[in-house]
């Protein structure tokens, strides 16, 4: 079946604009979670959801940072007012609800603030 | 808060050679699960395993092998003759039982480079 994918692969854009990362999880997974992976920083937890709902919202490094999942499928990860430091690769995963929950990645956004 | 240390960088071997990825892990949890991950120079994370804390069984799928002890918070893993197509970087996670959210803790990654 299909796996977890991402759009666009790559972005790139000036410092200040906004961008919407989307993410379409495996069929069935009710699970869904955004990281980031950047040189300094490693891959570090996001946010995440159960269905529609986002109880961690933890790793969201500023109000900038928004997401959003909707008809329990589709996610999409935005970021206003871009910075440089955002510059990342942002990785979509998802899995069937715990103790089920193996979590499949997506190809990930490569993300580049001018 | 937990932590998974993975403490060589990058390792370099001969291809053919056995070789071992050390991971460590900190949790405070008694039920926990333990995952490697390999991500290619493609860059897509690809899931190799997953340990649950109460199941200690050594785990073989071909020529991978985990050795997971809680004795010494230890999850390793060893590629038996290996290939160049193991060339990649592999992180070792842990995640906790949190009420459904199995958000991963990774460590920093291993670069195994295979030399043919």
């Amino acid at each position: 079946g299909a796996g977890v994918s991402q759009s666009p692969s790559n972005k790139v854009t000036e410092k200040g604009k906004d961008v919407e990362l989307r993410c379409d999880p495996i069929s069935g997974h009710t699970a869904l979670y955004w990281y980031r992976q950047s040189l300094g920083q490693g891959l570090e937890f996001l946010i995440y959801f159960q269905g529609n709902s986002a109880p961690d919202k933890s790793g969201l490094p500023s109000d900038r940072f928004s997401a959003e999942r909707t008809g329990g499928s589709v996610s999409t990860l935005t970021i206003q007012r871009t910075q440089q430091e955002d510059s990342a690769v942002y990785l979509c995963a998802s899995s069937l609800a715990a103790p089920r929950g193996t979590q499949y990645f997506g190809p990930g956004t490569r993300l580049t603030v001018l | 808060a937990q932590k998974v240390t993975q403490a060589q960088t990058e390792i370099s071997v001969v291809e053919k050679e056995d070789v071992t990825l050390d991971c460590v892990y900190e949790t405070r949890d008694t039920t926990y699960y333990l995952f490697w991950y390999k991500q290619p120079p493609s860059g897509e994370l690809v899931f190799l395993i997953r340990r649950n804390s109460f199941d200690e069984q050594n785990e073989i799928s071909g020529r991978y092998s985990w050795n997971f002890q809680k004795s010494t918070s230890s999850f390793n893993f060893t590629i038996t003759a290996s290939q160049v197509v193991d060339s990649a970087v592999y992180f070792c996670a842990l995640s906790e039982a949190n009420f459904g959210n199995e958000k991963l803790t990774f460590g920093t990654g291993t670069r195994l480079t295979i030399i043919p």
